[in-house]
């Protein structure tokens, strides 16, 4: 009965290390997307999973970054070659269905500190 | 694309009213807003699809104007617990699944 659930919390990464940040969804969610939150800023659209299918990966800031959800539940967001600017909060959100129209229930998100 | 939410800041006491506003240039399928408290996740308050639908959720409603692409946030007798981050998420008419999000409102409800 937890909900979503991120790993680690707090990250801080030297500029040109490699991180991996992981979100454990609300078992049973089919969608599960990822979000960049800049500080005093809105989230910021990632990614998009259906299942396992990535839907939608138009938010991705450059080839750097890579997710995946290989088996439908847990998903991983990559980050090669970390750089200053990729210093943010990112969220998990999962959500029952298939479609953004319904509730999504957020992660308490991983802070990541590049230096 | 990015609504625009005004206004940034409001600042009240306990027991007052307050409307936040969500503006859209592109026509909108849906209107999600969220709370979200200094540190934690954000917070699902409501949806509101295109129809000029009208929703309430405790002492919290909103509305969706379609014909000006606009949503707002009522909040009445506000409580301390309301202070946040108000966010707009908006899902633009085409399907486009996923949610782009204002810049936020910090609402602070004083004793």
């Amino acid at each position: 009965g937890a909900g979503v659930s991120q790993s680690p919390r707090y990250k801080v990464a030297k500029r040109g290390q490699d991180v991996a940040l992981r979100c454990d969804p609300i078992s049973g969610h089919v969608s599960l997307f990822w979000y960049q939150q800049a500080l005093g800023q809105g989230p910021e659209f990632l990614t998009y999973f259906q299942n396992e299918a990535q839907l939608d990966k138009s938010g991705l800031p450059s080839d750097r970054f890579f997710a995946e959800r290989p088996e439908g539940s847990v998903s991983t967001l990559k980050i090669q070659r970390t750089q200053q600017e990729d210093s943010a909060v990112y969220l998990c959100a999962s959500s029952l269905f298939g479609q953004v129209i319904y509730e999504q229930y957020f992660g308490p998100g991983t802070r990541l500190t590049v230096t | 694309q990015q609504p625009v939410q005004s206004p940034q800041a409001v600042i009240l006491r306990e027991g007052e009213d307050a409307v936040i506003n969500c503006s859209s240039s592109k026509a909108l399928y849906s209107v999600h807003w969220y709370r979200q408290k200094h540190g934690e996740a954000p917070v699902f308050l409501m949806i509101l699809l295109k129809g000029g639908e009208q929703k309430g959720h405790e002492k919290i409603s909103a509305s969706f104007n379609e014909k000006k692409q606009q949503s707002s946030l009522y909040l009445t007798a506000s409580q301390l617990s309301y202070s946040g981050t108000y966010f707009c998420g908006t899902e633009f008419q085409g399907g486009s699944e996923k949610l782009v999000f204002g810049k936020g409102t910090k609402l602070t409800v004083n004793p």
